[in-house]
């Protein structure tokens, strides 16, 4: 079934720095979704992209939808410790279901 | 107004017991998902609802678990003859609707019943 990777698993920065997700699938994917889960919170809901070659921007987040819808990435510039969090992507599962296949996550550690 | 809720937040049981999760998703919404989520994961799909009826049931690990939703509103996760391999975090999330064919809808999750099997 399709499946969404998502590099890296970890990231530590330093607070200012910049900090970009990726999310890679081996099918095209009709949409996909952001959420952040916060260290022993839920998801919550950041975007969906679900045009080829959608960028959409929230405050200091920049979410991009590749061009062959295969893959996307979430760039946040200048992260501050509000930040920390780990970070999902999720496209929908094969063949025209609306159930949605959750990436590993990338977890943000923003060091102050 | 309120977001889904999830009880008991903790269960702790003992190995061969059954458990009942329960979810109350946001009023209104149509579709309920269940989801396992495993420390330094995703979440995993178990199963969904549109209203009442059991859309798809494929994420089930096997047939100890099972999940119903009477009334198209709360819905119960049952996990009968609990085994240490099924601790987790088990998450619940409502949507509002469906929407085109393929593309999934927003979901809102609750907070999570952490489940420890001794």
């Amino acid at each position: 079934g399709q499946q969404v990777m998502q590099i890296p698993q970890y990231q530590h920065v330093q607070e200012g720095e910049d900090f970009t997700t990726y999310c890679n699938s081996s099918t095209t994917l009709s949409n996909i979704q952001w959420y952040k889960q916060r260290p022993g919170g839920h998801p919550v809901f950041l975007i969906q992209l679900v045009k080829s070659g959608e960028v959409k921007k929230q405050k200091r987040l920049t979410f991009q939808f590749g061009e062959a819808k295969k893959n996307s990435s979430l760039h946040i510039t200048a992260t501050q410790t509000t930040d920390v969090g780990t970070y999902f992507c999720a496209g929908p599962r094969a063949g025209g279901s609306y159930i949605p296949t959750f990436g590993r996550g990338t977890s943000l550690i923003v060091h102050p | 107004g309120a977001g889904v809720s999830q009880s008991p937040r903790y269960k702790v049981t003992k190995r061969g017991q059954d458990v009942a999760l329960r979810c109350d998703p946001i009023s209104g919404h149509v579709s309920l998902y269940w989801y396992r989520q495993a420390l330094g994961q995703g979440p995993e799909f178990l199963t969904y609802f549109n209203y009442e009826a059991q859309q798809d049931k494929s994420g089930l690990p096997n047939d100890r678990f099972s999940a119903e939703r009477p009334e198209g509103s709360i819905s119960t996760l049952t996990i009968q003859r609990t085994e240490q391999r099924d601790s987790a975090m088990y998450r619940c999330a409502s949507s509002l609707a469906l929407g085109v064919a393929g593309v999934t809808d927003t979901q809102y999750f609750g907070p999570g019943t952490r489940l420890t099997v001794l």
